[in-house]
């Protein structure tokens, strides 16, 4: 089974500044999606970043880039410029592509809560 | 809509009783998914229902909990004899297509269920 691990519960960072986010997973299949979602306190989960693991380059949206490093299993979230609209709860999740195709399930990890310092 | 809604918002039962939630996907999304969120938890599947195939029920944690969906369209989530164990933020997703396409899951704001 394929599992997603988020290994620091809480960052900070202040305005302006960079910070990276981890995530690593665990998974025997070589077709898959990656992702990284924001939950703001409104509870509204909104998707910020998607790699397809068959693409070697790292995926980009504005601020927001990953390091993806397939055979290590990591999945990094770098979000440059760092804004207060930024601060809320951070989660890697992960899609099987693989045959038979016959679920559609994201699985998540326990999520980053990053607060961002005026 | 043009969102994913889901109600109610919030949802305070007692222990033993059976709770309704309700979610409405996007329209002419075929697929739609329920997580449930405990506090301080990452997202957990539950089930995901496409088009007029067999529901993905892998999910469910016991049989109290089980959903339908009426038409290819809203969505039901049914949690019998709730226990306090259950209180949690439950999130409604939907997508155009699901499985072997890739299509983003639309996630609505989610209903609070707390069982006193």
């Amino acid at each position: 089974a394929q599992t997603v691990t988020q290994s620091q519960p809480e960052m900070s960072v202040q305005e302006a500044e960079t910070v990276t986010l981890s995530c690593t997973y665990d998974t025997s299949e070589s077709d898959y999606y990656l992702f990284w979602y924001k939950q703001p306190p409104s509870r509204q989960m909104i998707l910020v970043i998607r790699q397809e693991a068959y693409k070697q380059q790292n995926a980009t949206e504005n601020r927001f880039s990953v390091n993806f490093q397939k055979a290590a299993k990591s999945f990094s979230l770098k979000i440059s410029d760092s804004q207060l609209g930024d601060a809320a709860m951070y989660f890697c999740a992960y899609r099987t592509n693989s045959f038979p195709y016959n679920t559609d399930k994201l699985i998540f990890g326990t999520g980053t809560r990053l607060q961002v310092f005026p | 809509g043009a969102g994913v809604s889901q109600s109610p918002s919030n949802k305070v039962t007692e222990k033993g009783k059976d709770v309704e939630l309700r979610c409405d996907p996007i329209s002419g999304h075929t697929a739609l998914y329920w997580y449930r969120q405990s506090l301080g938890q990452g997202l957990e599947f539950l089930i995901y229902f496409q088009g007029n195939s067999a529901p993905d029920k892998s999910g469910l944690p016991s049989d109290r909990f089980s959903a339908e969906r009426t038409g290819g369209s809203v969505s039901t989530l049914t949690i019998q004899r709730t226990q306090q164990e259950d209180s949690a933020v439950y999130l409604c997703a939907s997508s155009l297509q699901g499985a072997s396409f890739y299509n983003e899951q639309f996630f609505g704001p989610g209903t609070r269920l707390t069982v006193l």
